[in-house]
């Protein structure tokens, strides 16, 4: 079965400052993975997916994530953090045949802080 | 497109009536899924269909939960009787499976049931 679990809950940022959200796999076969967005009282907004091709995946408003096999991690970041950046923040895994069934992880919610 | 749409955007019932959510997907997607989430439990899948067909239930928690997929235009999810616990953010998606790409999950913006 697969999962992914993002580590930290709650992240605080400083305006301008890196973010830094993590990700960690686990699929027994080549997964597909992604990076949803969830701002207040709306549903989830794709921000960027894996699925082959290069490791390194950019995704709208900036942030991007990179593949990396070895450490089964697909951890997101942004250079510069803004204040419209707060929100939660949903890794999620699906594999790549059948159905596709995508499992979300629980998710970090992202503070920013002026 | 006008995306997935859901109605309505927010329900308040009480206990032991029926509740009826309802999910349009986007034009030319084949696959549908509804999802809960609550701040104990996070996202959980519920049902998903392919081609109007139910696919996996699993994540149904009870017998007093339905769905149906009568066309591809169209799907319901239904409560009856509702419980105060059913309170929670009901979320459809939709998406194209069996093409060369897969674009990940479309979401409405939700249904917000509240069971007093």
């Amino acid at each position: 079965a697969q999962s992914v679990t993002q580590l930290g809950s709650h992240v605080s940022v400083s305006e301008g400052a890196l973010v830094l959200l993590r990700c960690n796999y686990s699929s027994s076969v080549p997964p597909y993975l992604f990076w949803y967005v969830q701002y207040p009282n709306q549903g989830l907004q794709l921000l960027l997916k894996y699925t082959t091709g290069a490791t390194l995946v950019k995704g709208i408003n900036g942030f991007e994530a990179e593949f990396k096999k070895s450490e089964t991690s697909f951890h997101l970041t942004k250079p510069s953090a803004h204040m419209s950046d707060a929100a939660e923040y949903f890794c999620a895994v699906s594999d790549t045949g059948g159905y596709q069934k995508v499992t979300f992880g629980t998710g970090t919610k992202l503070q920013v802080i002026p | 497109d006008a995306g997935v749409i859901q109605s309505p955007r927010h329900e308040v019932t009480e206990m032991g009536q029926e509740v009826t959510l309802r999910c349009k997907p986007i034009s030319g997607h084949n696959s549908l899924f509804w999802y809960r989430q609550t701040m104990m439990r996070g996202l959980e899948l519920l049902i998903y269909f392919n081609n109007n067909v139910p696919i996996d239930d699993s994540g149904m928690p009870e017998d007093r939960f339905s769905a149906k997929m009568p066309n591809a235009s169209f799907s319901t999810l239904k409560i009856q009787p509702s419980e105060p616990r059913d309170s929670a953010v009901y979320f459809c998606a939709s998406t194209s499976l069996g093409t060369a790409v897969f674009y990940g999950y479309t979401f409405g913006s939700g249904t917000r049931l509240t069971v007093v």
